[in-house]
């Protein structure tokens, strides 16, 4: 059984399209996190939820909005897709535990691509 | 601000070597935790080794192990006895409250 899984793994799409990414995790994690790897594979993290609480939402233009209707999922929808959305989008979960971090497990990640 | 610098881009070792990655980071925090995940052509991120800031004794994990300088804020990892398949991205992580931050990465290539 695959821990996190992301769909699509793939995504092609035209500039001005609105697309959404899904991520589910069977781990019984409390946290859930969208991060943005570039083309120069930067790592970049965008969102976070704690039990369906948005707790971490960084510098990232409206049109990307993530939705968790449960802990086990947290989905991406972009709206008005740019060239410069074009890269792959990671999710990732963790448990929630004392100060510090537990260690984070990645989907396969999405490639976003806009053309 | 927390953040994680990785001043090599690339790297390059030979097979049955010794390499190691460099990875400093700045933070005002006291706990938290680092980390060194690996990332293959499969673009799948793996989580190599973490450390806790509190632990004094460096992590090990097999061929992989850390030298953990809290006061130089410093988290190198040293890969023992490189194998074919170490070649990767390499990322170190910076964490605290489940925030978790990257560097920019090392391409580590393995020379047969």
């Amino acid at each position: 059984d695959t821990a996190v899984s992301q769909t699509p793994k793939y995504l092609v799409t035209q500039m001005g399209n609105d697309k959404s990414i899904k991520c589910e995790q069977n781990l019984g994690h409390d946290t859930m996190y969208w991060y943005k790897q570039d083309s120069k594979k930067f790592l970049k993290i965008m969102f976070s939820y704690n039990n369906k609480e948005l707790i971490i939402n960084e510098t990232v233009p409206n049109r990307f909005s993530p939705k968790s209707p449960d802990k086990a999922h947290l989905n991406l929808h972009i709206n008005s897709l740019e060239l410069g959305d074009s890269a792959v989008y990671f999710c990732a979960s963790s448990r929630q535990g004392t100060s510090g971090a537990n260690v984070l497990t990645f989907g396969a990640g999405s490639r976003l691509t806009v053309l | 601000a927390q953040t994680v610098t990785q001043s090599q881009p690339e790297m390059s070792v030979q097979e049955a070597e010794t390499v190691t990655l460099s990875c400093t980071y700045d933070t005002s925090e006291s706990d938290y935790y680092l980390f060194w995940y690996k990332q293959p052509p499969s673009r799948q991120m793996i989580l190599v080794i973490r450390q806790e800031a509190y632990k004094q004794q460096n992590a090990t994990e097999n061929r992989f192990s850390v030298n953990f300088q809290k006061a130089a804020k410093s988290f190198s990892l040293k890969i023992s006895d490189s194998q074919l398949g170490d070649a990767a991205m390499y990322f170190c992580a910076y964490s605290v409250n489940n925030d978790m931050r990257f560097g920019a990465g090392t391409r580590l290539t393995v020379k047969p």
